[in-house]
């Protein structure tokens, strides 16, 4: 079973800043990491999945996310963040064969 | 796209009484999930369902707790006794096939449940 963790709460940057968020995981087995977004009043949405292969994992709207092994870290970037991109993102990963475990989660707050 | 559809929005009931919340997933989704947020805290693992039997179930999911699939297309969460914390948003989710490490979950929008 895996589980992450995620130490940025809360951060907020200006439009167009390069966006960084951190999550690490415990080793179990084979390793799959989700990063899921919520937007306010939205509902969970997938932005990109990592289950092997190329460790530079591409997702929807100009995200990305790497996976390195030697630090047990899949963290989350996007180059240059907009007004829009403000929401809570969580990192996750499965434990157990149907659930997902997810991070505390990291608020993004972008300011125009 | 379809989407996994949550009812109520918002559910305040009092503390004790019984709340049964409801979802329709994804019509060729086979497994099912619930997932809990309390205010300010992670999301939750509750229970998953396949085959019209749990497949897994955390601690949080007692014998308060139960799931069921009444028809063809819903799928509910039924808390027999509810206390203030259970208070949170409760996420319903389903994905294609088994497996969460390899079949993304789809979630909805989520019911707010209020205890007073």
């Amino acid at each position: 079973a895996q589980s992450v963790s995620q130490h940025n709460h809360h951060v907020i940057l200006s439009e167009a800043a390069s966006l960084e968020l951190g999550c690490n995981y415990s080793y179990g087995g084979t390793v799959n990491l989700f990063w899921y977004v919520q937007y306010p009043g939205q509902h969970l949405q997938l932005l990109l999945k990592y289950f092997s292969g190329d460790p530079l994992v591409k997702g929807i709207k100009g995200f990305e996310a790497e996976f390195i092994k030697s630090k047990f870290s899949f963290n989350l970037r996007k180059p240059s963040v907009q007004w829009s991109d403000t929401a809570e993102y969580f990192c996750a990963a499965p434990t157990g064969a149907n659930n997902l475990f997810f991070g505390t989660g990291t608020r993004l707050t972008v300011i125009p | 796209e379809p989407e996994v559809t949550q009812t109520p929005s918002h559910q305040v009931t009092q503390m004790g009484q019984e709340v049964i919340l409801r979802c329709v997933p994804i019509s060729n989704h086979l497994y099912f999930y619930w997932y809990r947020q309390i205010l300010g805290q992670k999301v939750e693992f509750l229970v998953s369902f396949y085959n019209n039997e749990i497949s897994e179930k955390s601690e949080i999911f007692d014998d308060q707790f139960s799931v069921e699939r009444p028809d063809g297309s819903n799928f509910t969460l039924k808390i027999r006794s509810t206390k203030l914390e259970d208070s949170a948003m409760y996420f319903c989710a389903s994905s294609e096939a088994v497996g969460a490490g390899n079949q993304p979950q789809h979630f909805g929008d989520g019911t707010r449940l209020s205890i007073l």
